[in-house]
């Protein structure tokens, strides 16, 4: 889930067991989500991204599942890696056609060996 | 392609001193943005620029300019730092859907 303190929710998972990373966001009228993961000293990493006409999607490994009734965004993580150790940010695109993205505050996701 | 490139990557200043930093995209992006990012507090848009020759401001502009010099360099000015502006800066440009690719950062301290 999301922050709004000084702290960013944790999550601790085993390397090979699945992990999902939870996302309220703001704006019912949002119409397009992406997920990034930024790891330790470097800047964020596009992973994916859905439009508000699905609720779900997947990629290699990765699955966002989008529901809008709830306002509520989640990413699966298959078979997690210690590579997948990182910070996942949500983002949404509050309205239609607009530069800017919102961004959430991140959950800290550790995978122990 | 380099992406995304920010300079400098760390950078310390006395309060009231003044910096610019630097970020050049290489993909011919229309877009580009500056973001901060402080502990806990997730990504804030300081300013971005829609095209070549236009900047809008973002969450938290005080304290900041901007140039955008042309399509691939977009630049952060401070006047005068202040300690509450010690921060991790993010450059990013988007293409024509909504994703963004950042740059590396650069991380300020302003004592």
């Amino acid at each position: 889930g999301e922050s709004v303190g000084l702290h960013l929710p944790t999550l601790s998972v085993q390397e090979g067991d699945n992990s999902i990373i939870n996302c309220a966001y703001s704006n019912s009228a949002s119409d397009y989500f992406i997920w990034y993961k930024q790891e330790s000293g470097k800047g964020p990493q596009f992973i994916i991204d859905i439009r508000s006409n699905m609720d779900k999607r997947q990629g290699q490994r990765v699955t966002v599942l989008l529901n809008k009734t709830v306002k509520h965004l989640s990413l699966q993580i298959a078979a997690t890696q210690p590579g997948d150790s990182a910070v996942y940010f949500c983002a949404e695109n509050t309205q239609g056609g607009s530069e800017k993205l919102v961004f959430g505050k991140g959950t800290k996701l550790t995978v122990n060996p | 392609n380099a992406g995304v490139t920010q300079t400098p990557k760390f950078q310390v200043l006395k309060t009231g001193q003044s910096m610019t930093l630097q970020c050049a995209q290489d993909m011919n992006h229309n877009s580009m943005y500056w973001y901060r990012q402080d502990p806990g507090m997730g990504l804030r848009l300081i300013y971005y620029s829609a095209s070549e020759g236009t900047t809008d401001k973002g969450e938290v502009p005080n304290g900041y300019n901007v140039s955008r010099l042309n399509k691939r360099e977009f630049s952060l000015r401070l006047e005068s730092a202040a300690p509450s502006q010690t921060s991790v800066y993010f450059c990013a440009s988007r293409d024509r859907r909504y994703e963004q690719y950042f740059g590396p950062g650069t991380r300020l301290t302003v004592t």
